[in-house]
């Protein structure tokens, strides 16, 4: 059983468009996450969610919004898409009050 | 926020021991050190954490310095599975992890 799955695993769309990635995880966490990855590599915390509530928003646009139907679900939806939102975007769920987080396999987003 | 420094890659030959470094000079008392590793085309991996003590599991050791200012992840036998890049991140109970550029472990045969 894969602990946390995120789809598409890739995604390839115009400048302009909306896109959806969608993040479910079967651990029973409560908390859950989005990165964000650049061409450099460099992996930035997005959003975190806490029992259905935002507890991190780092500076992002606010064309990301993180959704959350339920414990086990944490969609991120991106309007107006950019050239510079290409990136590897991963998902990740921890428990409170333990320290591991659980990153799911990453969808590769190209905007065109 | 406390930064870490670690060494831009790190070669290591199969079976053999590997001690990746990590400087955190400016560590607070309450800032955990965590170790995750990403392998190539996958998501970050956790590895092992700790505040003080040393520490040992399953994937590796994690020696901490008496200053808590550096640290050293241990892989006691390095296997090709092991070659990926490792992050060196200091967390505070209930806040975010930061990511650095890692250090990238390359195993030859």
């Amino acid at each position: 059983d894969t602990a946390v799955s995120q789809t598409p695993k890739y995604l390839v769309t115009q400048m302009g468009n909306d896109k959806s990635i969608k993040c479910e995880q079967n651990l029973g966490h409560d908390t859950m996450y989005w990165y964000k990855q650049d061409s450099k590599k460099f992996l930035k915390i997005m959003f975190s969610y806490n029992n259905k509530e935002l507890i991190i928003n780092e500076t992002v646009p606010n064309r990301f919004s993180p959704k959350s139907p339920d414990k086990a679900h944490l969609n991120l939806h991106i309007n107006s898409l950019e050239l510079g939102d290409s990136a590897v975007y991963f998902c990740a769920s921890s428990q409170v009050g333990y320290n591991e987080q659980f990153f799911g396999p990453g969808t590769r987003l190209t905007v065109l | 926020d406390a930064k870490t420094t670690q060494p831009n890659s790190m070669e290591s030959n199969e079976e053999e021991p590997v001690h990746l470094p990590c400087n955190h000079s400016t560590i607070s008392g309450t800032d955990y050190i965590h170790w995750y590793r990403q392998l190539p085309s996958q998501g970050p991996e956790y590895v092992i954490h700790g505040l003080t003590s040393n520490v040992n599991n399953r994937m590796a050791s994690l020696a901490i310095a008496e200053d808590r200012k550096s640290s050293t992840l241990i892989l006691h036998r390095a296997t090709l599975r092991d070659a990926a890049v490792y992050y060196c991140i200091l967390r505070r109970v209930g806040n975010d992890m930061r990511f650095g550029a890692g250090t990238r472990l390359t195993v030859k045969p």
